[in-house]
C-alpha cells in the first residue's frame, strides 16, 4: 500500500528556508485524482493545514504562510516537497505529509508520513 | 477561514463507556467533514470521512454523524487503545482547517 515519508534537515537558522521533501512508496504519485498536502503541528498543539499540490502542479496554500511557501512535485522521483522561507521560532513543528483523497473521501487526509521535527534555531 | 471548535476539550472516561465528541464549524460545511485519532509520537489516522463514513478498518464502534455546522464522532464502548486526542477537519474550502482537538484520557 502507499506510504508516505518525509525527509530533511531537523534543524534551520532563523530567516532561513526549510525545505522538505515526501516520497511515496507503493504506489505511483501520479495514479489516481490525490492531491498531496503538507500540514504542521508545533509541540503540543493542533494541526495546521500549510497547503497542498496535485501532479498537474496546481496548488493551493493556507493564505497564513502563502507569501512564504512553494510546494512542487517531482513526478519522475514520485516526491513532493515543500519550502518555507524567511523561517522563524514560530515555525518549529512536526511536519507531516499527507495524501488528500479529494473526491474519493471527500477530502480528507487518507494517508500519513510518519512526520519529520524541524526547529528554528540559530 | 472556517473556524472549527471542540468539546469537550478534555473528557476522563473508562474502558467501555460511551463517548461523545461535538465539532462546530463557524459555516456550513454540508458533509466535508473528517475525524482523526491522534496518539502521542504518532501522525493522525483517518476515522471518518464525509462526516458519517467509516474509513476501512476502523473498528465499528467509531461512528459519526452531523451535517451543516454539528458533528459528534461516538466511541461506542471505549477500549484502551482508544485512548489518544481527536481531531475534526473541514474539507469544505480553503484553507482546510482542523479543530483543537478533544483529549480522550483514563478516568
Amino acid at each position: 500500500q502507499v506510504q508516505l515519508q518525509e525527509s530533511g534537515p531537523g534543524l534551520v537558522k532563523p530567516s532561513q528556508t526549510l525545505s522538505l521533501t515526501c516520497t511515496v512508496s507503493g504506489g505511483s504519485i501520479s495514479s489516481g485524482s490525490y492531491y498531496w498536502s503538507w500540514i504542521r503541528q508545533p509541540a503540543g498543539k493542533g494541526l495546521e493545514w500549510i497547503g497542498r499540490i496535485y501532479t498537474s502542479g496546481s496548488t493551493n496554500y493556507n493564505p497564513s504562510l502563502k507569501s512564504r511557501v512553494t510546494i512542487s512535485v517531482d513526478t519522475s522521483k514520485n516526491q513532493f516537497s515543500l519550502k518555507l522561507s524567511s523561517v522563524t521560532a514560530a515555525d518549529t513543528a512536526v511536519y507531516y505529509c499527507a495524501r488528500d483523497s479529494g473526491s474519493y473521501l471527500i477530502g480528507a487526509f487518507d494517508i500519513w508520513g510518519q512526520g519529520t521535527m524541524v526547529t528554528v534555531s540559530s | 477561514d472556517i473556524q472549527m471548535t471542540q468539546s469537550p476539550s478534555s473528557v476522563s472516561a473508562s474502558v467501555g463507556d460511551r463517548v461523545t465528541i461535538t465539532c462546530r464549524a463557524s459555516q456550513g460545511i454540508s458533509s466535508w467533514l473528517a475525524w482523526y485519532q491522534q496518539k502521542p509520537g504518532k501522525a493522525p489516522k483517518l476515522l471518518i470521512y464525509a462526516a458519517s463514513s467509516l474509513q476501512s478498518g476502523v473498528p465499528s464502534r467509531f461512528s459519526g454523524s452531523g451535517s451543516g455546522t454539528d458533528f459528534t464522532l461516538t466511541i461506542s464502548s471505549l477500549q484502551p487503545e482508544d485512548f489518544a486526542t481527536y481531531y475534526c477537519q473541514q474539507a469544505n474550502s480553503f484553507p482546510r482547517t482542523f479543530g483543537p482537538g478533544t483529549k480522550v484520557d483514563i478516568k
